[in-house]
This record gives C-alpha cells, structure tokens and sequence, in this order.
C-alpha cells in the first residue's frame, strides 16, 4: 500500500513559535492529501485538504512533489493547537481503497 | 451532529469473550472503516467496506470480522478478545472514492480486555 510518513512522534514548541509538522509521501502521480488533528479525547477532524489550498486555524500545506511532502505549518504557534496530527491520502491515491495514514505527531504548544 | 455514531463508547471485557462494536451512520455514505489507535501505531485500519455486504480486510485484521447488512451500520466483532485488543476503536466514513470530501469519524470506543 502507499503510504505516509511522518518522522516525528512528538513536537514541543513555546506559544508564538513557529511550527511545522512533517509528511512524506511514497507514491507517485499526482497526490492529494489531507491533514487531520484529534484534540485530546476527541474525534478526528479534518483540518485541511491539500486540493482546496485553504488556511484552517492559521494552518497551511503545500504539496512539494520534488520533496514528496505535504508539511503543516502555522507562523505562530497557540497553546489550543496541541493535539495530535495526522496527515492521510483520500481513497483514490490507495490500492484497494484503504485509507493509510501517517503515525501522527502529538504537538505540545507550551506557554 | 457528524451523522456517525458508535456504540458503546466503553467496554471491559473479558479475555476469550465476543465483542461486537457497532457503526451506524445517517449520512448514506458507501465507504466504511473500521481502526483501531495505540500508542506509537497511530491508526491502523482493521476492515473497510465499500458497500452493502462488500467488505474487505485492512492491515491488522487477525482475530477481527465484520458485517455490514445495511448501508447505514457496520459491525465489528472481535471473535475471541484478547488484550492486546484493547485500544480504542474509531470508525471512519467516506461519499465517494474519490475521498476529495475527506473522512468523518466516530468518537470511538475505548475497549479494555482484562
């Protein structure tokens, strides 16, 4: 299956900080991919999809197809960003219709 | 409302017994998943299916079955529980195959095995 990778299990940064959560790809073509965050105890949400290339809460990503990553950043970090995040291709960039995604990253926004 | 709702949101249960998680979702959306979250995994998906009685098996499918009888539910049986089954489960649902729209996930169920 193809998958992504994000390299960093745990994130801490101070409020104000910038911040960028990591996510490589290993396909190739055209990806699309999303970005998810769980607040603690909470469901999943979808925080931003690359094809519409909106700002969620202060958050972008921009594909870079030389990289193969799809990293989330935000300029200033807010302590209501810690959560933990995952980056995840749709349905059509998977083999047999599978949703893979990364091992997320739990950042921790200090004050 | 996210229109998907799972049942129960916890379990404890012993090992050897028969679980079954349910999914039920209002939204008529095809695609269904089923994962479970542990720590340093991260989500991994167990089963999914792409239709009414169409169902297949993900990455971490030993010791776990599904069905899905209607459109609307999708059932998760853990046949014989055993510890390292406890985790929390998440269901995911999905329009299209495309997936352009996202994903929409339960609130899981946190399932202990003693």
């Amino acid at each position: 299956a193809q998958r992504v990778t994000q390299p960093e299990k745990l994130l801490s940064v101070f409020k104000g900080a910038p911040v960028e959560l990591k996510c490589n790809y290993s396909y190739s073509g055209s990806p699309e991919l999303f970005w998810y965050v769980q607040y603690s105890r909470q469901r999943l949400q979808l925080l931003l999809r690359h094809i519409s290339r909106e700002s969620i809460k202060g958050f972008t990503a921009d594909l870079n197809k030389g990289e193969t990553s799809f990293h989330l950043k935000k300029p200033f970090a807010q302590e209501e960003d810690s959560a933990m995040y995952y980056c995840a291709p749709p349905l059509s960039q998977t083999s047999g219709s599978r949703l893979t995604f990364g091992e997320g990253t739990q950042l921790t926004v200090n004050p | 409302d996210a229109g998907i709702t799972q049942s129960p949101r916890h379990k404890v249960t012993e090992t050897g017994t028969p679980v079954t998680l349910r999914c039920h979702q209002t939204e008529n959306h095809r695609y269904m998943y089923w994962y479970r979250q542990d720590p340093g995994h991260g989500l991994r998906l167990i089963h999914y299916s792409y239709g009414v009685k169409d169902t297949d098996k993900g990455e971490v499918s030993d010791g776990y079955s599904v069905s899905r009888s209607k459109t609307e539910d999708f059932l998760l049986t853990l046949e014989s529980a055993t510890s390292s089954q406890t985790s929390v489960y998440f269901c995911a649902i999905s329009g299209n195959a495309g997936g352009w729209n996202g994903y929409t996930f339960g609130s899981g169920t946190r399932l202990t095995v003693v």
